[in-house]
């Protein structure tokens, strides 16, 4: 199974909302990886963890919350956002070898900020 | 902060032309990954480079990375429509990390 699963596909939610976007994978991975990618450019990393650790924070703001409960699943929490928040939300998987991380993608959650 | 530049931005060619890619790193590079989007999609990975001057060949794509670990390019031998989409590099720089290169958006034409 190399599937990244992640729910919702998509989701609206208000200024004062909270919600949380799930991903999960079955491929054994022990580093998971969120992502944020507005329309026209490249995904930028956000999030990295490794082992179930948080590894990397690229200067996230802190209305964004991950949470990774166990190998398989990792969580974003989202509270308070701006409409400037709204974007496709990649999850991804990969191996912890080395150099050798290529990374599965799942296929996004497309969020709307109202 | 390092930075990943592809050129060209776009590129509209015929079925049956060729295509190419470059990516530009400003810092050295451990390895470089090449994922192409479909529009509407999500990165799927394609390949990875790791060694200096590396060339690595999958059916009508070759992929290059640079003696410097600085630059990689993508060509495409003789286009088809299934390969529309946007190439993204993406130099890997450790610890799991990844930049994206600004990618390069490719129609076909039949």
């Amino acid at each position: 199974d190399t599937e990244v699963t992640q729910t919702p596909k998509h989701l609206v939610m208000g200024m004062t909302n909270k919600k949380s976007l799930k991903c999960e994978q079955h491929m054994g991975h022990r580093a998971m990886y969120w992502y944020k990618q507005k329309a026209k450019k490249p995904p930028e990393l956000m999030f990295v963890y490794s082992y179930e650790k948080l590894s990397i924070n690229e200067s996230v703001p802190s209305r964004f919350s991950p949470e990774c409960p166990n190998s398989s699943l990792l969580n974003l929490h989202l509270h308070a956002l701006q409409p400037e928040d709204s974007a496709l939300y990649l999850c991804a998987s990969s191996q912890i070898h080395g150099q050798r991380y290529e990374q599965y993608f799942g296929p996004g959650t497309r969020l709307t900020v109202t | 902060g390092q930075q990943v530049m592809q050129i060209p931005q776009y590129q509209h060619v015929q079925e049956g032309e060729d295509f190419t890619t470059y990516c530009n790193s400003s810092t050295t590079l451990s390895n470089i990954q090449w994922y192409k989007q479909r529009p509407g999609g999500h990165p799927v990975f394609l390949i990875q480079l790791v060694k200096s001057g590396e060339v690595k060949k999958q059916k009508r794509l070759t992929f290059q990375f640079g003696e410097a670990k600085k630059n990689s390019s993508l060509h495409i031998t003789a286009t088809q429509t299934t390969d529309v989409g946007t190439y993204f590099c993406a130099g890997g720089t450790g610890f799991q990390k990844l930049v994206f290169g600004t990618g390069t958006r490719l129609l076909v034409s039949p």
